[in-house]
């Protein structure tokens, strides 16, 4: 039972690059969520999702789509990436109509030079 | 904007003592608080979780204090271990609703010296 998996690990981008983190979770959890990580401000909510095809803004949407076209998946693609956009990304998911805890990834370290 | 604030920034404690982190919320529609613990290089795992209902949650050497007149929760880590040296971040998630949108602090680093 592998949980919730993101790959890439590391990233290195340059100023206007695109790229796709991926997110797969196999405990046909409803929910899943996009956070980001920056020293001093914990985790900010970037997209949500309550199932197959549907998806919401979070706090911090700007720069970043998603979609969700299986229960599996959701992916995180940055458009243009930007210095702004150097964290850490972390996927989590959820049974919907909770509350429920979160299960997280190991999250995607990124830096955008 | 920022709607459950976590204090302290950072803490130390001895090993033996007690970890005390506080949070406090705005938003009187929360109804459930959890905490989450997160070692280094690795993701938040949940550690304990409270409903309003409820002012106090103990599990292990955890546990929750709520006080939903203040609107504060806190975490208490009693006989404290280098074991528990981590960001612990609190949480609330909003009342109602087919989501299950949660609401971070800003983390609180724990270091347990031995």
């Amino acid at each position: 039972n592998a949980g919730v998996t993101q790959t890439p690990k590391f990233q290195v981008l340059k100023t206007g690059q695109s790229m796709t983190l991926q997110c797969a979770q196999d405990m046909n959890h409803e929910y899943m969520s996009w956070y980001r990580q920056d020293p001093g401000m914990g985790l900010r909510l970037i997209h949500y999702s309550v199932g197959a095809g549907i998806t919401d803004q979070g706090e911090v949407p700007n720069g970043y789509n998603v979609s969700r076209s299986t229960t599996e998946d959701f992916p995180l693609r940055l458009l243009s990436a930007a210095p702004s956009q150097t964290s850490v990304y972390f996927c989590a998911s959820s049974y919907s109509n909770g509350p429920y805890g979160y299960t997280f990834g190991s999250g995607t370290r990124l830096t955008v030079v | 904007q920022q709607q459950v604030k976590q204090s302290p920034q950072s803490l130390i404690v001895q090993k033996g003592g007690i970890s005390i982190i506080n949070c406090a919320y705005e938003n009187t529609a929360f109804d459930y608080f959890p905490w989450y613990q997160q070692f280094p290089g690795k993701g938040p795992a949940l550690l304990i979780a409270i409903r309003p209902d409820v002012s106090e949650k103990k599990e292990g050497r955890f546990t929750i204090s709520f006080n939903k007149s203040a609107k504060q929760f806190s975490l208490h880590i009693m006989d404290s271990q280098p074991g528990d040296s981590a960001t612990y971040f609190c949480a609330a998630r909003g009342y109602g609703g087919a989501t299950n949108k949660l609401i971070f602090g800003t983390g609180t680093l724990l270091a347990v010296q031995p």
